[in-house]
């Protein structure tokens, strides 16, 4: 499967716990963005990589929240000590810079937390 | 500015049907409207998308009407089948320092019945 994978699929962790969450996007793809989605919500934008450079992070994305790219392949996004508001799905999506071409953002089947 | 707003929140519609989901926006700097669909466990999925000097994009019995001056664009599902029950999103993109950011409504769940 080439497309963009994310590991877990599930977490369960207790308020207050650390957590990290993998992504391994699409091999070619120099482009990485995070983003949260809620119940009954759409995706909203948390963070953004060109290769391993952390270009842009929103306000949604606290100081308990820490993305990284080493490499400028796999992503990891750490939430330290969780709050029960954290709980959501993380989705991570790859795209391609290529000129002024419209980018398909490819998204994986994202890392659901649970924060008892 | 930055908002997409998606009606109707759901919507049902049977088999053979026509299923329509509208967007609008604010921000004339958004260049790109892309509609995804999400099956439940899965991540979006790229379905059909649209550049704002177009009005209307038709892939197989899918369908984008876009209107620049009233800020709106459309999603029909011509002959809806159970296949095709999933949550659409549409987005639209903002260009800024160089990248590009998608902005998603907030979801229409469809469900076709048989």
């Amino acid at each position: 499967d080439t497309g963009v994978s994310q590991d877990p699929r599930h977490k369960i962790t207790k308020r207050g716990q650390n957590v990290t969450f993998r992504c391994d996007p699409i091999s070619e793809h120099n482009r990485l963005y995070w983003y949260r989605q809620t119940l009954g919500q759409g995706p909203e934008f948390l963070t953004y990589f060109q290769n391993e450079a952390q270009l842009e992070k929103s306000r949604l994305l606290s100081d308990r929240f820490s993305a990284e790219r080493p490499k400028g392949s796999f992503s990891t996004l750490e939430i330290q000590r969780t709050e029960q508001g954290d709980s959501a799905m993380y989705l991570c999506a790859s795209s391609l810079t290529s000129g002024m071409t419209y980018n398909e953002q490819f998204f994986g089947p994202g890392t659901r937390l649970t924060v008892l | 500015q930055q908002q997409v707003k998606q009606s109707p929140q759901s919507l049902i519609v049977q088999k053979g049907g026509i299923s329509i989901i509208n967007c609008a926006y604010e921000n004339t700097a958004f260049d790109y409207f892309p509609w995804y669909q999400q099956f439940p466990g899965k991540g979006p999925a790229l379905l059909i998308a649209i550049r704002p000097d177009v009005s209307e994009k038709k892939e197989g019995r899918f369908t984008i009407s876009f209107n620049k001056s009233a800020k709106q664009f459309s999603l029909h599902i011509m002959d809806s089948q159970p296949g095709d029950s999933a949550t659409y999103f549409c987005a639209a993109r903002v260009v800024s320092g160089g990248y590009n950011k998608l902005i998603f409504g907030a979801g229409t769940r469809l469900a076709v019945h048989p």
